[in-house]
């Protein structure tokens, strides 16, 4: 079983929709979540980062995070044609912050 | 503000040739760095990372080495090249910020093919 496992996809929805993109992981240790935005053929980019349980509002993106359930959330409002790419989830434990655990990322496409 | 290069964009390599990638970083002193590589449609293995000069941390075995002659100089390296080789390498870099997380910055990676 991996550590993290995310939807593939792809998903492909209509401008303006609302997007959620999961992850789910089975290591309680991991403590600290972030949401990259890849597009094709380009290095990832940060683009919301939490540490702890509950929502983190950035613009039309919305982080979410349930340590409960060893689930993560990405909310992207009013989804946008410049939104599709490749998002991946990833996390750090608090003992080894440095290196992160990725998801093997959602592949999204917002149809004008 | 901080930057990361990358060189080279594409490279096109036939099997059990040598291989050189490199990476510098601008803009921040002693920052962790990072080697991962990305196959097509898939998430990013982690290759090597270091946390100062002269200090690599290899994470999978392979015919792959890392070097850091330098505080924000990456090197990744290979002897021969084998076709499994092919893919799209990254290198990131982090330093500690709130909270203690160490948020990673990619570069905008190498797209190997090994022919």
């Amino acid at each position: 079983q991996k550590e993290v496992e995310q939807d593939p996809g792809p998903l492909s929805v209509p401008e303006g929709a609302i997007v959620s993109l999961n992850c789910t992981y089975s290591n309680s240790a991991f403590q600290y979540f972030m949401w990259y935005r890849q597009y094709s053929r380009k290095g990832p980019e940060l683009l919301m980062y939490t540490y702890s349980s509950g929502n983190k509002e950035d613009g039309r993106f919305t982080a979410q995070v349930d340590k409960s359930s060893k689930y993560i959330s990405l909310f992207i409002r009013d989804s946008q044609p410049s939104d599709s790419a490749t998002y991946l989830c990833a996390m750090s434990r608090l003992l080894s912050a440095r290196q992160l655990t990725f998801g093997s990322g959602t592949q999204l496409t917002v149809l004008p | 503000s901080q930057t990361i290069h990358q060189w080279p964009a594409t490279l096109v390599q036939p099997v059990g040739s040598p291989l050189s990638l490199e990476c510098t970083v601008e803009g921040t002193s002693n920052p962790n760095l990072y080697w991962y590589r990305q196959a097509a449609g898939r998430g990013l293995q982690l290759l090597f990372y270091s946390v100062g000069i002269g200090q690599i941390s290899s994470e999978v075995p392979q015919n792959l080495s890392a070097s850091r002659p330098q505080d924000r100089q990456f090197i990744l390296s290979s002897k021969k090249l084998l076709l499994s080789d092919s893919g799209f390498y990254l290198c990131a870099w982090s330093v500690e910020g709130l909270a203690g997380i160490y948020e990673q910055y990619f570069g905008p990676g190498t797209r190997l093919t090994v022919t």
